[in-house]
């Protein structure tokens, strides 16, 4: 199946600092990634829709100028969580949508922790 | 009203056990449907897809009930591997938006 990375996996970061946390397909250009939160011992939320060349797509609640979304190319969608505070300590995910499937295929997550 | 919404659990069960989790929706217009497994601090992966006529792989076995609006798993002769956090999942119409529900936590106990 499709592989897709994030870089990095595990990141731990004063309150007030910025993460940029990167979401990478592999062997397969994706127009569009998404971006997701889990809470623990809660489900995936979806934050953000990323489409490549384009404005990501927010879900409402989510602030647009805190979690920074860039899909500058067809391999590479990064997230960056501005002015980090404690509350957005999460696992987070991304996930790649396989052209022409009905599938999309998730990165192995990146657990943030704010001190 | 959340728009997956599943069995609390969590379900303990014995190896060889069958399980069984539900599922329900509330958008009728969801188009897809899928159970996904999460072991713990992991990324979900796709387990199945369920299709109206129903669906099995080995142990597994889907069912989809559109008119209810239900979705459910079967898990037979469960194995200690199989302990995990089954995520039902709901994609809608367009924009290919994916909906997860909460999880059911499963224990397989030997």
């Amino acid at each position: 199946g499709a592989v897709v990375s994030q870089h990095p996996s595990r990141v731990i970061c004063k309150s007030g600092t910025s993460v940029k946390i990167e979401c990478r397909s592999l062997d397969f250009q994706a127009t569009t990634m998404f971006w997701y939160r889990q809470f623990p011992k809660q489900s995936l939320m979806l934050m953000a829709t990323s489409n490549e060349g384009s404005k990501a797509t927010y879900e409402q609640g989510v602030e647009k100028d805190k979690f920074l979304i860039n899909h500058a190319s067809l391999t590479l969608s990064t997230l960056t969580v501005t002015s980090a505070h404690p509350e957005d300590s999460s696992f987070y995910i991304c996930s790649a949508r396989v052209p022409g499937l009905d599938e999309q295929f998730f990165g192995p997550g990146t657990r943030l922790t704010v001190l | 009203r959340k728009e997956v919404e599943q069995d609390p659990g969590p379900f303990n069960v014995p190896e060889g056990a069958t399980v069984a989790f539900n599922c329900t929706y509330s958008n009728s217009a969801s188009q897809s449907f899928f159970w996904y497994r999460q072991d713990c601090r992991k990324e979900p992966k796709l387990l199945m897809s369920v299709y109206s006529s129903g669906n099995e792989d080995g142990r597994f076995t889907a069912q989809l009930n559109r008119a209810s609006q239900y979705i459910s798993l079967l898990i037979r002769d469960s194995k200690l591997s199989d302990s995990a956090t089954y995520l039902c999942v709901v994609r809608n119409t367009g924009g290919f938006k994916t909906i997860f529900g909460a999880g059911t936590r499963l224990f397989v106990k030997a």
